[in-house]
């Protein structure tokens, strides 16, 4: 599975659009790119999953460049609820095995 | 619909017990995975089931085992217990191979003293 490598932390204030960005230079032509959230001493989970260009759901955008060698995980409009940390996770969707980097600890001030 | 259901909550064992936890996954999920969450290890993959079959197996001891039922419900268990197995173990499930994601329990929180 490709590697991924995300910044340890962010900070950002409530109503602010926020940007993650992930780098997978491995990527296989068949990976999928999903991300995740985990709060503390809960499960991760599933906020969006993508292969190219842009995919938007009701909470997030994720921006897939041509080459797919990084990721941008896009919350618009934070709130202090979004303070969490987000996993960029690469792989085949018909991978059973996640392999979870350090994440982003993104933290939302008022 | 319900989501992933993992028993007990909370657990505390001592050094060379053993310990059996419980997953539920969503109704019509085939698939279920497990995972160790340490501060020092971040999110480790253990081991999937599918249909009642491992499929994959992570880098873990064999103390370390798991099982699923006809029902899809599975357990995992953990012999011989070590203080260094003190982690919250979640539980994932996706309908075949996580086309939409995984969804996870809110995970067993096992400490060892």
């Amino acid at each position: 599975l490709a590697k991924t490598t995300q910044p340890i932390s962010m900070d950002s204030y409530e109503g602010q659009e926020v940007n993650i960005t992930c780098s997978h230079n491995n990527i296989a032509t068949n990976d999928y790119i999903t991300w995740y959230q985990q709060f503390p001493s809960q499960g991760p989970r599933f906020i969006i999953q993508g292969y190219k260009t842009k995919v938007t759901n009701e909470v997030a955008s994720l921006f897939i460049p041509a080459d797919r060698k990084s990721s941008t995980l896009s919350l618009p409009r934070v709130s202090l609820s979004d303070t969490a940390v987000y996993y960029c996770l690469v792989g085949r969707g018909a991978t059973n095995k996640l392999i979870f980097g350090t994440g982003t600890l993104l933290a939302v001030q008022p | 619909k319900a989501g992933v259901t993992q028993t007990p909550r909370y657990l505390i064992k001592t050094r060379g017990q053993q310990v059996t936890l419980s997953c539920s996954p969503i109704s019509g999920h085939r698939s279920v995975s497990w995972y160790q969450q340490t501060p020092g290890q971040g999110l480790q993959f253990l081991f999937e089931y599918f249909s009642e079959t491992q499929r994959n197996k992570g880098n873990f001891p064999g103390r370390f085992s798991g099982r699923q039922f006809s029902n899809s419900r599975s357990e995992m268990n953990v012999s011989t217990l070590e203080l260094g197995d003190s982690a919250l173990y979640l539980c994932a499930s996706s309908s075949t191979g996580g086309e939409n994601g995984y969804t996870f329990g809110s995970g067993t929180r096992l400490t060892v003293v």
